[in-house]
């Protein structure tokens, strides 16, 4: 099935550093949301985004929908230990609001 | 307020077993979506269901079905197991709202192993 394109695969950083990710698609999309999913756990929302152009913050998470409709990223701020984890991005294609198409994640690794 | 719940949360089966997960969607919810995920990889949509009835579907083969009951809770369907049926089975519910996105909420998943 469709997927997007999210990088990086992995990152491995210092505690307090900022982390930046992304993700692109080949078409438009309508929704960008970003999931992150901790071993044995389900994906947990932390961000959604509805409208090219929308930047939202949740803590130290803030994300971007991007003005082309193709991308969107997700930076952390100041990253602590339970930071890890990893983190997808996922959307729907415009006219599908009900399909949602996942990256293949960005594991993050966090040495405190 | 729970959240989605879903259950077996681990289960192993042979091949060629059928197998039925469940899933209770979040208070308030209306609409069910499964998903299954390999190992590192990203969820991969089957089916979504909405009003008892499945709504869409992804590309997955007719031996998985599902059902969703009056109160809103769902079931898939898994028959003549295949060995790469192995994965973690995900449930998503949201809330239909016309001309709005809704975001999905997950379950902790069922882990299912095929011997």
């Amino acid at each position: 099935g469709q997927q997007l394109n999210q990088s990086p695969q992995s990152m491995f950083i210092q505690e307090g550093e900022d982390v930046s990710m992304n993700c692109t698609s080949s078409s438009i999309f309508n929704t960008w949301l970003w999931y992150k999913q901790d071993p044995g756990e389900g994906p947990v929302l932390l961000i959604a985004l509805y409208k090219a152009g929308e930047l939202t913050s949740n803590g130290r998470l803030t994300a971007q929908f991007g003005i082309t409709r193709k991308d969107s990223f997700l930076n952390i701020s100041a990253s602590i230990p339970s930071d890890v984890g990893i983190y997808f991005c996922a959307g729907h294609n415009a006219g599908n609001n009900r399909k949602l198409i996942w990256g293949l994640g960005t594991s993050l690794a966090v040495n405190p | 307020d729970a959240g989605v719940t879903q259950s077996p949360t681990h289960l192993i089966k042979t091949r060629g077993q059928q197998v039925t997960l469940r899933c209770s969607p979040k208070s308030g919810h209306d609409t069910v979506s499964w998903y299954q995920q390999a190992l590192g990889q990203g969820p991969q949509f089957i089916f979504q269901y909405y009003e008892e009835e499945e709504r869409q579907r992804g590309n997955f083969p007719d031996r998985f079905s599902g059902h969703q009951f009056p109160n809103y809770s769902s079931e898939l369907n898994v028959n003549a197991l295949l060995l790469g049926d192995s994965a973690l089975y995900l449930c998503a519910s949201s809330l239909s709202v016309r001309g709005l996105h809704q975001p999905q909420h997950f379950g902790d998943g069922t882990r299912l192993s095929i011997l």
